[in-house]
């Protein structure tokens, strides 16, 4: 199993680009996840997924939009890319009981000039 | 342990010692509690659970050690090793009654362990 995997890794974005960074997972997830990490503070929840065709909000979703076609994929969308929204972002999924946690993927790191 | 502010906690062991790791977790009506290990450039991995009906578990050189009384989470790594050197976050569940906390968990800040040969 390749677990949570996410491309690309690094991205280099002018402010104003669009660009959808991808996540997949190969164990059968209910639940997916979209958060950033920035310096100094911990993993801040942007958006999430129940279930296929099904999206919600997290605590920072400005900027932001989701999309779940696929039980095994979470795209996340930038429309319109900010200096604000240079982060490092990880997808991570969970089974239905959450036990175990969330698994994670590898990250990618974005950096909007 | 764990704070509010740019400036993550950060703690220096010699290899070999033990090491203590806390967080002060947020919501009182939180039923489940995690810590990640995170090293430099990946995604954070799991290294130990516990429920809220529990007050301590121990798995492989970690214990973790939950007071719900003062809202405290602590991890012991014992015989530290260099290979422990990395950000260490805790994170809480808020109780899942009625099926609506979907497993979202709100991460600590972190704390950084450095572990010297």
């Amino acid at each position: 199993n390749a677990g949570v995997t996410q491309t690309p890794k690094f991205r280099v974005l002018k402010t104003g680009q669009s660009m959808t960074l991808l996540c997949a997972q190969d164990m059968n997830h209910e639940y997916m996840y979209w958060y950033r990490q920035d310096p100094g503070m911990g993993l801040r929840l942007i958006h999430y997924s129940v279930g296929e065709g099904t999206t919600a909000k997290g605590e920072v979703p400005d900027g932001y939009n989701v999309s779940r076609l696929k039980k095994q994929n979470f795209l996340l969308g930038l429309e319109s890319a900010a200096p604000s929204q240079t982060s490092v972002y990880f997808c991570a999924s969970s089974g239905r009981t959450s036990e175990g946690g969330q698994y994670f993927g590898p990250g990618t790191r974005l950096l909007v000039l | 342990g764990e704070s509010v502010g740019l400036h993550l906690p950060t703690l220096s062991v010699q290899e070999g010692d033990n090491s203590i790791i806390n967080c002060a977790y947020s919501n009182s009506a939180s039923d489940y509690f995690i810590w990640y290990k995170q090293e430099s450039g990946k995604g954070p991995q799991f290294i130990i659970d516990i429920r809220s009906n529990m007050d301590k578990r121990q798995g492989q050189r970690v214990t973790v050690l939950l007071n719900k009384t003062v809202k405290h989470l602590s991890l012991q790594i014992a015989a530290t090793q260099p290979g422990d050197s990395a950000v260490y976050f805790c994170a809480e569940r808020a109780s899942n009654a009625g099926g609506t906390s979907y497993g979202k968990l709100t991460f600590g800040q972190g704390t950084i362990l450095t572990v010297h040969p």
